[in-house]
């Protein structure tokens, strides 16, 4: 798989956008960018993915750059409960998931 | 609701005896898998099942295995346990059509002492 580079954490102000980005420069065309997020002693939870359109859904908009080697996970307007740690994970449609060390993301009032 | 539940959530062991993890999930997903989170390492992948009477090793297997008898079970059981396993254990179920949307039970917070 791809490896992916993340911020070690970030703040946000509540109400605002949080923009968390993720490098992977080496991912290959057919595998996919996936974002996970786990809130403090939670499993981790799908947020969404994309292979090279931007996607949205109800809880994020994902972009990803033309090359692909980069990509964006946007939260529109942060609440304190979107506070967790972001994990992109890269990888082929049917592989396994590799969780790095994500993002810590704290949205503050 | 359908759900996916990890029982016990809480447990201390002594080093050498065996362990039981239970997960049990009422979404009918034919996937199911079984990680460990340490500090440090993030979520790695121990086992994981495709369906009933198929099980396949992952990253940090030694010292587990897994069954599954039946689709909404996989309970994974440490062999004898070490102060190694000390972990907290997550269990994720997803379904055949959507395997990148894992969902994953509340944990298990395992003491090997």
């Amino acid at each position: 798989d791809a490896k992916t580079t993340q911020p070690t954490s970030m703040d946000c102000a509540e109400g605002r956008a949080a923009n968390l980005p993720c490098n992977h420069s080496t991912i290959s065309g057919n595998e996919y960018v996936y974002w996970y997020r786990q809130i403090h002693s939670q499993g981790p939870q799908y947020i969404i993915h994309g292979l090279k359109n931007n996607e949205t859904n109800e809880m994020a908009s994902l972009i990803i750059t033309e090359d692909r080697k980069s990509s964006t996970l946007i939260l529109p307007h942060a609440t304190l409960r979107d506070t967790a740690v972001y994990y992109c994970i890269v990888r082929n449609y049917g592989q396994n998931f590799v969780f790095g060390p994500g993002t810590r993301l704290s949205v503050l009032p | 609701d359908a759900e996916i539940t990890q029982s016990p959530r809480h447990k201390i062991t002594e080093t050498g005896r065996q362990v039981t993890l239970a997960c049990h999930q009422t979404w009918n997903h034919n996937n199911m898998f079984w990680y460990r989170q340490d500090l440090g390492h993030g979520l790695r992948l121990i086992h994981y099942s495709y369906g009933v009477q198929d099980t396949n090793k992952g990253e940090v297997s030694d010292g587990y295995s897994v069954s599954r008898s039946n689709t909404e079970d996989l309970p994974l059981t440490l062999e004898s346990a070490a102060s190694s396993q000390t972990s907290v254990y997550f269990c994720a179920s997803s379904e055949e059509t959507r395997p990148y949307e894992q969902y994953f039970g509340p944990g298990t917070r395992l003491t090997v002492t």
